[in-house]
C-alpha cells in the first residue's frame, strides 16, 4: 500500500529565514509520481510541483527548491527567504503510474511565517 | 476558462438527508476524483473516474455515489448524511498522462451533518 508522511504537523519561523518541510513516502511500485501542493488559508488547493520516480534531478524555482531522493525515499521542500505569503498548508502526495488520478496525501503541515 | 467549479460552496444538512455535490471541468480532462478533507488526515480519495461512464471507489467510498454521464460532470451523491461525513469536499481533474497528470481542484464544498 502506498503512503505519504509529513512528520512535521505545525512549523511557525520568522520571515525571511529559510525552512524545509519533510515528506517520506512509501510505494512498492517503481514508477510513481510525487507532487506537492499548497492550500492557503483561502481554502483552495494550488498544484507547486511534480517530480516523475525517474528523475531524481533537484528543481529550483525561485525561492522554492525540491529534493527528491529515492534512496531515503523523500521529497522535501525547501523554502528559502520566506514570506508571510509563504503561510498556507503544504500537502505532499503521491501517485503510482497506473492510477495517476488516485492522490495519496500526506497529513500536511501547517506553516506559519510570522513578520 | 472556469477550470473545476464545485456548488455549493456550502451545506448544512441534518441526519438522514439526500443531497448531490455537483463538480464540472471545462478542460476536457478525462480524469475525476473527488475526496474529503477532514482535520490531521489530509486528504481520502472517495471516487474516482477515468472517463464517461468508468467509475470507481478510492479509500472512503462508504456512503456515498457517483456517476459520470458526460466528460465534464461529476457529482457525488450522499445517500443518508450522517455526522461523520462532516467534511470538506474538493472535487479534482486532469489529463491522467505524464507530463499532465497533476490535479486540479475545486475550490471545495464545506458539508455539515447535525
Amino acid at each position: 500500500a502506498q503512503k505519504v508522511t509529513q512528520a512535521q504537523t505545525e512549523i511557525s519561523v520568522v520571515e525571511k529565514e529559510d525552512v524545509t518541510l519533510d515528506c517520506v513516502y512509501e510505494t512498492r511500485d517503481t514508477t510513481y509520481y510525487l507532487f506537492w501542493y499548497k492550500q492557503p488559508p483561502s481554502g483552495e488547493l494550488v498544484f507547486l510541483i511534480r517530480r516523475n520516480s525517474f528523475d531524481e534531478q533537484n528543481e529550483i524555482s525561485g525561492r522554492y527548491s525540491w529534493n527528491f531522493q529515492k534512496s531515503t525515499s523523500s521529497f522535501n521542500f525547501t523554502i528559502t527567504a520566506s514570506q508571510v505569503v509563504d503561510s498556507a498548508v503544504y500537502f505532499c502526495a503521491l501517485s503510482e503510474a497506473e492510477g495517476a488520478q488516485k492522490l495519496v496525501f500526506g497529513q500536511g503541515t501547517r506553516l506559519t511565517i510570522n513578520p | 476558462n472556469a477550470g473545476v467549479t464545485q456548488t455549493p460552496k456550502f451545506q448544512v444538512l441534518k441526519t438522514g438527508q439526500s443531497m448531490t455535490l455537483q463538480c464540472a471541468q471545462d478542460m476536457n480532462h478525462e480524469y475525476m476524483s473527488w475526496y474529503r478533507q477532514d482535520p490531521g488526515m489530509g486528504l481520502r480519495l472517495i471516487h474516482y473516474s477515468v472517463g464517461a461512464g468508468i467509475t470507481d471507489q478510492g479509500e472512503v467510498p462508504n456512503g456515498y455515489n457517483v456517476s459520470r454521464s458526460t466528460t465534464e460532470d461529476f457529482p457525488l451523491r450522499l445517500l443518508s448524511a450522517a455526522p461523520s461525513q462532516t467534511s470538506v469536499y474538493f472535487c479534482a481533474s486532469s489529463f491522467g498522462q505524464y507530463p499532465y497528470n497533476e490535479q486540479f481542484f475545486g475550490p471545495g464544498t464545506r458539508l455539515t451533518v447535525l
